[in-house]
Parts: structure tokens; C-alpha cells; sequence
């Protein structure tokens, strides 16, 4: 089975902060990609990325850069957190080339909390 | 633009009922994907079922069946003799060939014993 794996649950962080959301994936998927769930407004995507190195700006980029040094690893980071980034974040791998049509493969989700 | 619409926000219905929670979508390309996946309240999205925009065959897997219809840019998730483990988010999203997925806002469904 694919293991998506977001480093943390539940995290809590102030404003101004900069934060670190991690991702691992173990089945050597090409494709990873971030978004962000907040009720109402479904899934929107942060950034993706298609290759180690590369990274394309989703529908919400603003505030948020993202880094893929290693295939199986991408970061989202919050450069100066703000209150509005308050929501949940998922991270997903996607095999094949870019406009596979297979499915996605999500992580468990990260719940962050900007106080 | 691509868009999903998933009309019912939340759903609720005592054990052993039907329901069916609906999706409409729209795009431009010809060849596209519409996917069904489920979100428990452990937070991991888990993949249901999908479709290609070529292949209008209705699925059924157990007590889930899907109705897929290009006509009314439709498609629709019935669950047959709801369970009280079939509550969750659920949320349809759509590909269009070469383009980011698009995931409709999702339905809240409710199983009561």
C-alpha cells in the first residue's frame, strides 16, 4: 500500500512564525502536491511539484513557498504564519506523468492552529 | 474552468436507508476523469472509485454504485443499506486531461443507528 506521511497531526503556532508542514511518500510517485481543506470550500491546491527540484504554484500560493529536494520528500512552509492559514492541510503523491489519470494518494492531514 | 458542485452540504439518514449524494461538473476538455473519494474523520482522503469521460458504464462495488451521466454532467454515489461506518466527508472531484484536480466542497453524510 501507498504510505503518505505528514509529520504531524495537530500543531500550533503563532503569528509571524515560520513553519515547516512535512510530507513523505514511500512508493517513489513523481508527483506530489499540497492543498489546503477548509469547510465550504473543499480542497484547493497550495502547490505541486512533478520532479525533484520543480515546483508549480497551485490556486492559493500566496504566503506559503514549498521545496522538494529529495523525490519522496516535500515541504510546505508558511514563511510568516498568519492568522487566515488556520486550516487543514493534506498532501498527496500521484504516480505516473503528470496527466495520469490515476488517483491521488492523501496523507492523514495536518490540522495547524495560528494563534 | 473546471468546476464541482456538490450541492447537499450535509446528509443525514437512519441506518439502512439509501442515500445517494450528487455531483455536477463542468469542463471544456473531452477527455477528462471524475474521481469519488472519502474522508473519515481520521482525516486521510481514501480513493472510492474513477471514472474516465469515455466510459459511461455504470459501477457498482458491493453497496456502492456510482450513475454516471455526460448528458447532465452528472455523477452521482448511491449507498445501498447506509452503515453507521459510512459516515464521513465525501467529496467528488474532476481532471480534465493535463489539468490539476478540482475537488467539489463536499458532503457531510451522517449514519444515525
Amino acid at each position: 500500500d501507498v504510505k503518505v506521511t505528514q509529520s504531524s497531526r495537530y500543531l500550533v503556532k503563532r503569528t509571524g512564525e515560520k513553519v515547516f508542514l512535512e510530507c513523505v511518500q514511500d512508493m517513489d510517485h513523481e508527483n506530489m502536491f499540497w492543498y489546503r481543506q477548509d469547510p465550504g470550500l473543499g480542497l484547493r491546491l497550495i502547490y505541486f511539484s512533478y520532479d525533484v527540484k520543480m515546483k508549480e504554484k497551485g490556486d492559493i500560493p500566496e504566503g506559503y513557498s514549498v521545496s522538494r529536494e529529495k523525490k519522496e520528500r516535500f515541504s510546505l512552509i508558511l514563511e510568516s504564519a498568519s492568522t487566515n492559514q488556520t486550516s487543514m492541510y493534506l498532501c498527496a503523491s500521484l504516480p505516473g506523468t503528470p496527466d495520469s489519470n490515476q488517483p491521488q494518494h492523501f496523507g492523514d492531514g495536518t490540522r495547524l492552529s495560528i494563534l | 474552468a473546471q468546476k464541482v458542485t456538490q450541492a447537499q452540504t450535509e446528509i443525514s439518514v437512519v441506518e439502512k436507508e439509501d442515500v445517494t449524494l450528487d455531483c455536477v461538473y463542468e469542463t471544456r476538455d473531452t477527455t477528462y476523469y471524475l474521481f469519488w473519494y472519502k474522508q473519515p474523520p481520521s482525516g486521510e482522503l481514501v480513493f472510492l472509485i474513477r471514472r474516465n469521460s469515455f466510459d459511461e458504464q455504470n459501477e457498482i462495488s458491493g453497496r456502492y454504485s456510482w450513475n454516471f451521466q455526460k448528458s447532465t454532467s452528472s455523477f452521482n454515489f448511491t449507498i445501498t443499506a447506509s452503515q453507521v461506518v459510512d459516515s464521513a466527508v465525501y467529496f467528488c472531484a474532476l481532471r480534465g486531461y493535463g489539468q490539476n484536480f478540482v475537488f467539489g466542497p463536499g458532503t457531510r453524510l451522517s449514519v444515525l443507528p
